[in-house]
Order: structure tokens, then C-alpha cells, then sequence
């Protein structure tokens, strides 16, 4: 694809309510990222996918926090029994094989735990 | 946890001066990035400058690399109202081949 896409762009939801969020990387891109960003900060490192395995999840804040990348292209997050703390700006991010230093990001997933 | 730290955290200039922001860090490098954040829009990428290098320059935008002092700066030359934005410095640490680390930001604000 063109860009970074992620669905939905906005999610609003009740605490305690599971949540899945979307990330289409570009295309032929190995290396996908996910990103929590705090209103006023900047993106926090959640985990990384390398086509479908994932390497490094250190980042994700609990065990409520879980990724897939089931075939190595689109990923997605799930937050399970979220939580009003939870509610952030989600990005995803990707990079390509041979130059993997520079990410490109999507227009991120504006969570709202209500 | 954000190593890296940027100064100002706010910055209000008129067009047509120039901006200068600040990047400090604490570990070792692999590189430092820049990047930009309109209000509403996602992160895009400005510029990358390796451990090994010192200065870089790619259009209006000059990134200097002191790694003995562990920071960084990014100068915008004659500046736009269009580059008012949020500039975040993000870096890789040695030994971590992926993950970046931000910091908190500055935003620039331009004046017409």
C-alpha cells in the first residue's frame, strides 16, 4: 500500500470491554511496530513483529496487551478488560527489510476508555 | 521510560528565523532520528544521523551529533508557518536493534 493505515481511527469504549485495533504496514515491509503515545508525550515501545514473529514484547504494559501478526503482513493489538489508564493514541509503525532503522508511522488509534 | 529529552519543551519563533531544538540522552547509540507530528496527523520522519557521524543536513534541517556529550540538536533555517509542529527526537540505543526510544518532544510554533 501507500502508507501506514490503521482502523478505526477513533475508538470510544466502557471499561472492562475488550478492544481490537488494525495495522496494515506497507507493503513488502518485514518490520512492524506498536507504539503507545500519551496526550503531551512522546510514543512509548510496546512490542515489534519480524514478519510474523515477535521478537521483543517488553514494552507491553501488562498481560491485557497482546499482539498478532498471524501471516507477516497485518497486525493487530488487543487490549482485554481495558482500563480508563488505557487510553492513549496507539501507532503503528513500519519498516522495510534492507533499512530497517527508519520507521514509518500511520495515523494512529485514538483509544478512549470511557 | 523516555531517554531521550528535548529542550524547550515549547518554542515560538516568526517566520523566517530560525529553530533550534535540543536532544539529550543517557545510554550508548546506534543513531539518533528526528521526527514531526502535526496537530492530528501521524509521526513522519526527518532525518536519521548515526553514531559515527557528526552533522547532517537535508533541506532546511541541520542535525549535529555530539555523542561525548550525549546530544543532539536540530536547526530549521528560515522557518514556515508550516513547520509549526511537535519535534520529537527518538533514538536507538547499542544493543537494541529495533526499539525506539522518544522523547517528549517540542513543539514549534511559527508565527506568520
Amino acid at each position: 500500500g501507500a502508507g501506514v493505515s490503521q482502523s478505526p481511527r477513533y475508538k470510544v469504549t466502557k471499561r472492562g470491554q475488550d478492544v481490537t485495533l488494525r495495522c496494515d504496514p506497507i507493503s513488502s515491509h518485514a518490520t512492524l511496530y506498536w507504539y503507545q503515545q500519551a496526550l503531551g508525550q512522546g510514543p512509548e515501545f510496546l512490542t515489534y513483529f519480524n514478519y510474523e514473529a515477535q521478537p521483543d514484547k517488553s514494552g507491553l504494559p501488562s498481560d491485557r496487551f497482546s499482539a498478532e501478526r498471524p501471516e507477516g503482513s497485518i497486525s493487530t493489538l488487543t487490549i482485554q478488560r481495558t482500563e480508563q489508564r488505557d487510553s492513549a493514541m496507539y501507532r503503528c509503525a513500519s519498516s522495510p527489510p534492507y533499512r530497517d532503522e527508519t520507521q514509518y508511522f500511520g495515523p494512529g488509534t485514538r483509544l478512549l476508555v470511557l | 521510560s523516555q531517554q531521550g529529552e528535548e529542550d524547550p519543551q515549547a518554542l515560538s519563533i516568526q517566520e523566517g528565523e530560525n529553530a533550534t531544538m535540543n536532544c539529550s540522552y543517557k545510554t550508548s547509540i546506534n543513531n539518533l532520528q528526528w521526527y514531526r507530528q502535526n496537530s492530528g496527523r501521524g509521526l513522519v520522519h526527518l532525518i536519521l544521523i548515526r553514531s559515527n557521524e557528526r552533522e547532517k543536513h537535508s533541506g532546511r534541517l541541520r542535525v549535529t551529533l555530539d555523542t561525548s556529550k550525549k546530544s543532539s540538536s536540530l536547526l530549521i533555517t528560515a522557518s514556515r508557518a508550516a513547520d509549526t509542529a511537535s519535534y520529537f527526537c527518538a533514538l536507538i540505543s547499542s544493543g537494541s536493534a529495533r526499539q525506539l526510544t522518544f522523547g517528549s518532544g517540542t513543539q514549534l510554533t511559527v508565527l506568520p
